[in-house]
C-alpha cells in the first residue's frame, strides 16, 4: 500500500461542474495535509493546507479533513478551464516527512 | 509572501561537466530545504532533504557524490550535479520550508537540466 495514493486520473469535469480530487494515507498519526497544483512543465504551487478534521474553505476551494477514515479531498467549484492541471496530495507523517502522492490529472471540458 | 527562486531556468551542459543550481527563499528564513527531481509525465521524486549547517539526508538510491547539496545559510541552498550524463536530464524543483510555523513547502520555479 502507497502511503499517500491518488487516482492518476485523468478526471474530466465540465466547466462550471463541481470537481472532486480524493486522496488517501496511510499513516493514522498524520498530521499536516496539502493540495498543490501543477501546470504541465511548471513547478508545484500550495492551494491548501488543513490540519484538523472537517471542512476549510479558500475562495473556488474547498479541502475536507476525516482523519478517522484518513482522506482528505479538495472541492473545486465553478470549475474553469484554468483549472486544469495535475493536483497533488501531501502528508506530513507522524515522523515529520512531507510524502506526496503521485497526483491526479484533472481536465475541465468547456 | 513566501517566494522561492531558482536559477538558472534552463541549462544545457554537456557529458561529464558538473552543473550548480541555486536554490533561495526570498522572503523568509527556511529551517529545511528539499530537491525533487521530475521525468516528464512522472511524479516529484524526492531527492534529498537539508537543514541549514548540516549535511543533506539523501533519499534511497540517490548517490551522495554525484548530486552535492549545500545549504549553507537560512536563505540559500545549491545542488551540483557533478559529472552530468545524459540521463541526469531532468527537471530539478527546490522547495523551502520553515517547520517552526507550518509545514508548508513552497517549490521554486524549477531548473530544466539539458545534458547533452
Amino acid at each position: 500500500q502507497k502511503e499517500v495514493e491518488q487516482n492518476s486520473g485523468p478526471l474530466s469535469v465540465p466547466e462550471g461542474a463541481i470537481a472532486s480530487l480524493n486522496c488517501t494515507y496511510s499513516d493514522r498519526g498524520s498530521q499536516s495535509f496539502f493540495w498543490y497544483r501543477q501546470y504541465s512543465g511548471k513547478s508545484p504551487e500550495l492551494i491548501m493546507s488543513i490540519y484538523s478534521n472537517g471542512d476549510k474553505e479558500d475562495g473556488r476551494f474547498t479541502a475536507q479533513l476525516n482523519k478517522a477514515s484518513q482522506y482528505v479531498s479538495l472541492l473545486i467549484r465553478d470549475s474553469q478551464p484554468s483549472d486544469s492541471a495535475t493536483y497533488l496530495c501531501a502528508v506530513r507523517s507522524s515522523a515529520s516527512k512531507i510524502i506526496f502522492g503521485s497526483g491526479t490529472r484533472l481536465s475541465i471540458r468547456p | 509572501g513566501a517566494v522561492v527562486s531558482q536559477h538558472p531556468s534552463r541549462v544545457i551542459c554537456k557529458s561529464g561537466t558538473s552543473v550548480k543550481i541555486e536554490c533561495r527563499s526570498l522572503d523568509f528564513q527556511a529551517t529545511t530545504m528539499f530537491w525533487y527531481r521530475q521525468f516528464p509525465k512522472q511524479s516529484l521524486m524526492l531527492m534529498a532533504t537539508s537543514n541549514e549547517g548540516s549535511k543533506a539526508t539523501y533519499e534511497q538510491g540517490v548517490e551522495k557524490d554525484k548530486f552535492l547539496i549545500n545549504h549553507a545559510s537560512l536563505t540559500l541552498s545549491t545542488l551540483t550535479v557533478t559529472s552530468a550524463h545524459p540521463e541526469d536530464s531532468s527537471f530539478y524543483i527546490c522547495s523551502a520550508a520553515t517547520f517552526s510555523q507550518s509545514y508548508e513547502q513552497y517549490f521554486g520555479p524549477g531548473t530544466r537540466l539539458t545534458v547533452t
